[in-house]
């Protein structure tokens, strides 16, 4: 099983300023990596994969970078509607897929 | 709009038993894989299963394999997961999930329904 490590645990960020996440995978996964957004109460909802490619209606704010074992989601000047918990997860060992433990970007 | 609407949830004893459905929408459902993935209490997201669009083809997570089987009806747009031999380590809110891409099964979940709690609990 890939393990995908998340840092940090908890990112304290204040509005307008640039959030940065970090995801580590196990082993190599190519580019095969997603990014979520998970707000209280709701269901996750897809931002980034294939690592940097932005998905539908998501603001250009959010960009992904990285492949092999290394991955970053930047948020480049963070809005108050983007305090949310970020997974990552892995698609390259199909169909064994996994997710970080998250990172909670809180206000600072 | 693409609508994954979830039902099924609720408590159930250790050893018992317990049907997911969620119903779907706004989208060729035939067309597209579909998975459950489930969040325990304060925790993160595990993937749990998933099935192509024909059906043909179904995958596990080993937490679950031999316990769960996932299956859909085309003709009603329609996504189940049986749960069998629950365990209180099986209490979630599960998922229902669309595929990203027409056809394949990448494991990139594009659409999320609402979810459904499920309490394993005596």
């Amino acid at each position: 099983e890939i393990v995908m490590t998340q840092s940090p645990a908890t990112l304290s960020v204040s509005p307008g300023e640039r959030a940065t996440l970090s995801c580590r995978a196990s082993q190599s996964i190519s580019s095969n990596l997603a990014w979520y957004q998970q707000k209280p109460g709701q269901a996750p909802r897809l931002l980034i994969y294939d690592a940097s490619t932005r998905a539908t209606g998501i603001p250009a704010r959010f960009s992904g970078s990285g492949s092999g074992t290394e991955f970053t989601l930047t948020i480049s000047s963070l809005q108050s509607e983007d305090f949310a918990v970020y997974y990552c997860q892995q698609y390259n060992n199909w169909p064994s897929w996994t997710f970080g433990q998250g990172t909670k970007v809180e206000f600072k | 709009e693409v609508q994954l609407v979830e039902s099924g949830g609720g408590l159930v004893q250790p050893g018992g038993s317990l049907r997911l459905s969620c119903a779907a929408s706004g989208f060729t459902f035939s067309s597209y894989a579909m998975s459950w993935v489930r969040q325990a209490p304060g925790k993160g997201l595990e993937w749990v299963s998933a099935i192509s669009g024909s059906a043909g083809n179904t995958y596990y997570a080993d937490s679950v394999k031999g316990r769960f089987t996932i299956s859909r009806d085309n003709s009603k747009n329609t996504l189940y997961l049986q749960m069998n031999s629950l365990r209180a380590e099986d209490t979630a809110v599960y998922y229902c999930a669309k595929d990203l891409l027409h056809i394949a099964v990448a494991g990139i979940f594009q659409h999320w329904g609402q979810g459904t709690l499920v309490t394993v609990s005596s």
